[in-house]
């Protein structure tokens, strides 16, 4: 069954680095995002992409964060300046159609655990 | 807005137990309801959806109905094994949120033999 794939599992980083999380979404599918979840707390909704441009962004998508899909396969999250509040687990997604759609389900990727230190 | 308020866990179970995880919800419009599962070292996957209320949906022997006059989407099943260990989300999605899925905390269930 096709699956998304992120890498890596876990970084650790230390504060103000940078940092990137790549996923390979399932390959027909033309909506992507990045959902992160802070130990304890709700998964939140970080952004969606799609046709090469971010669709939709939350207000934790912030300057420092930016997404690419540098070619026809990988798409990526960068961290410019990590913060401690930026530990982590970083859920990769993808849909065929907008996740909003009634009845759509998106598909998630095992999480990138980000540490700050 | 749009919110899911799912139990707190831990929950531990013994093998062949009842399983309740209740899940409460705000929404504008009609979501979409869902339950995820993550197994350890694995991703969210799917593991069923209602689209509309009093719909049910069903999977693995779980279940949960779409019960929009009490804003709830409990997931139950009847005797639980202990494959079944993993952490259970509950989710929405509609035409009113964007491209998002709105998520509760996470239950994390242990069935025990």
């Amino acid at each position: 069954e096709p699956e998304v794939t992120q890498t890596p599992s876990h970084q650790v980083t230390q504060m103000g680095q940078e940092v990137i999380l790549r996923c390979v979404p399932i390959s027909n599918h033309l909506y992507f995002y990045w959902y992160r979840q802070i130990l304890g707390q709700k998964v939140e909704f970080l952004v969606s992409f799609y046709n090469n441009e971010i669709s939709e962004k939350s207000e934790i998508f912030d300057d420092q964060f930016s997404v690419e899909r540098p070619d026809g396969s990988n798409f990526t999250l960068k961290i410019r300046s990590t913060k401690l509040e930026d530990s982590a687990m970083y859920f990769c997604a993808s849909s065929v159609r907008a996740g909003g759609f009634s009845g759509n389900t998106i598909y998630f990727g095992e999480g990138s655990w980000l540490t700050v230190v | 807005g749009n919110s899911v308020t799912q139990m707190e866990g831990p929950v531990t179970l013994s093998e062949e137990a009842f399983l309740t995880i209740n899940c409460t919800y705000t929404a504008t419009g009609y979501p979409s309801l869902f339950w995820y599962v993550q197994y350890p070292g694995e991703g969210l996957q799917l593991l069923l959806k209602a689209t509309k209320a009093d719909d049910k949906g069903s999977n693995k022997g779980f279940e949960a109905t779409y019960r929009k006059e009490t804003t709830s989407f409990h997931l139950e099943k009847g005797s639980v094994q202990v494959s079944d260990s993993a952490v259970y989300f509950c989710a929405l999605s509609g035409r009113n949120t964007g491209n998002q899925f709105y998520f509760g905390t996470g239950t994390s269930l242990t069935v025990i033999p």
